[in-house]
């Protein structure tokens, strides 16, 4: 089946410091990957995505490169920041499947000044 | 991209009423809807998927008749909660899919509810 592998946090980083959260997923076919953020008390927003293999998905600074090899779309940033406090979503979506967006667990991350 | 607007953001009740939360895509038809739970510590869980003029489809261990969905229109679905217990209290997302290559998914706010 499908599924997605993501990192447990929280992760805490100082301000301008890299951020990587792995992410790894089991799909049969071709799926689509996202990055989605949660700030706060709010609902999801996508933050970025790739439909194929070698695809780079990047957004606001942050970076996700789809590896059908190793079956990984990591999330990176070279220099984060306070506000990138919040937790990111890793999800597939497979056309040849259902109609759903499978999810991670989430990764907090806590950004200091 | 798709509008989705989730009414109301917060609300409060006590034990053994109900509780009705809209999930209205502004500007998208969406034939199906989705809504999920969140969990503490992040977790989200995909309760049912909402199908415009038919039947939900809910997830297994998802109660369907304390947790009504009803798709009236394109526009429109609703998630109620009936007869609220403390356990209930949690965090309900709802979101809007555009299907294809494209795929992405729009989301609401969330409601925060919090029964008493």
């Amino acid at each position: 089946g499908n599924s997605v592998t993501q990192m447990e946090g929280p992760v805490t980083l100082s301000e301008e410091a890299f951020l990587t959260i792995n992410c790894t997923y089991t799909a049969t076919g071709y799926p689509s990957l996202f990055w989605y953020v949660q700030y706060p008390g709010e609902g999801l927003q996508l933050l970025l995505k790739a439909t194929k293999a070698d695809d780079k998905g990047s957004n606001k600074g942050f970076e996700a490169t789809y590896r059908k090899e190793t079956t990984s779309f990591h999330l990176e940033k070279g220099s984060v920041q306070v506000s990138d406090s919040a937790v990111y979503f890793c999800a597939l979506f497979n056309s040849g499947a259902t109609n759903k967006l499978i999810f991670g667990t989430g990764t907090l991350l806590a950004v200091q000044p | 991209g798709a509008v989705v607007s989730q009414h109301p953001s917060w609300v409060i009740c006590k034990s053994g009423t109900s509780v009705k939360i809209e999930c209205r895509s502004l500007d998208f038809q969406a034939t199906t809807m989705f809504w999920y739970r969140q969990f503490p510590k992040q977790s989200l869980m995909l309760m049912a998927t909402s199908n415009e003029g038919s039947k939900a489809t809910y997830e297994q261990g998802v109660e369907k008749d304390k947790f009504l969905i009803n798709h009236a229109s394109l526009t429109l679905s609703t998630l109620t909660v009936t007869s609220a217990h403390p356990e209930d209290s949690s965090f309900y997302i709802c979101s809007v899919h555009t299907i294809g290559k494209g795929t992405e998914a729009f989301f609401g706010q969330g409601t925060r509810l919090t029964v008493v």
